[in-house]
């Protein structure tokens, strides 16, 4: 089975700007979550879409917006880009085994703010 | 609310040594616990996961353990090698869902 996806995996983008991300999970998994890791933040959780409908959200502000297509791709977008935003963006999918989410990762987009 | 840590930060040790890496968390009632690896700038792979009903997880030279009614897991690796250099990171999930916390990981290094 081929892995998680994401397109495309470096991004320049200048401030003000929008920026939209790509991530096709596994065949099958139908929950799809982001996460944004910066060095001094870590890991930290953005939303999760399951069957096209946000089922979690972290705490960022509403500049950064996803949506889950029927096929389970998912997209992030982040509008009015700020230098903040520069990071490497993680999107993860998973199956549900019980009650059991294990997650597989993308290899992530690098995205840089100028 | 749920927090995650990993002591230490940075381990360095030597080819061949075997190593414990540590995982706390606060809330105890968690589904389960999964441990990733992750190499400079690239995702993360999946190591191990513990239900909340195992103590114990292995795969190859990892073993990973996990003690819910004191909220710590630990990452065992046997004969650590320089290829096992890079960060690792435990996480417990927020809810029966995809949303994860993570710790800030801990950075090894193996020195041949």
């Amino acid at each position: 089975k081929a892995g998680v996806t994401q397109t495309p995996r470096y991004l320049i983008k200048t401030r003000g700007q929008q920026v939209t991300l790509s991530c096709s999970p596994i065949s099958g998994h139908r929950s799809v979550s982001w996460y944004q890791q910066t060095p001094g933040q870590g890991l930290q959780f953005l939303f999760e879409y399951f069957s096209e409908t946000q089922r979690n959200k972290g705490n960022f502000p509403g500049r950064f917006s996803g949506r889950q297509f029927s096929n389970s791709r998912s997209e992030m977008n982040v509008s009015t880009l700020e230098l903040g935003d520069s990071a490497l963006y993680l999107c993860a999918s998973s199956l549900r085994t019980g009650k059991t989410y294990e997650q597989y990762f993308g290899p992530g987009t690098r995205l840089t703010v100028t | 609310k749920q927090e995650v840590t990993q002591i230490p930060a940075a381990l360095s040790v030597p080819e061949g040594e075997n190593l414990v890496l540590n995982c706390s968390f606060t809330d105890s009632a968690i589904y389960n616990l999964q441990w990733f690896r992750q190499d400079p700038g690239k995702g993360l792979t999946s190591l191990l996961l513990i239900q909340s009903s195992q103590r114990e997880q292995t795969s190859g030279r990892l073993n990973a353990s996990l003690d819910k009614s004191s909220g710590r897991s630990t990452l065992y690796i046997a004969a650590s090698q320089p290829g096992d250099s890079a960060t690792y990171l435990c996480a417990v999930p927020y809810n029966q869902g995809g949303k994860l916390i993570f710790g800030q990981g801990t950075e090894l290094s193996v020195k041949p």
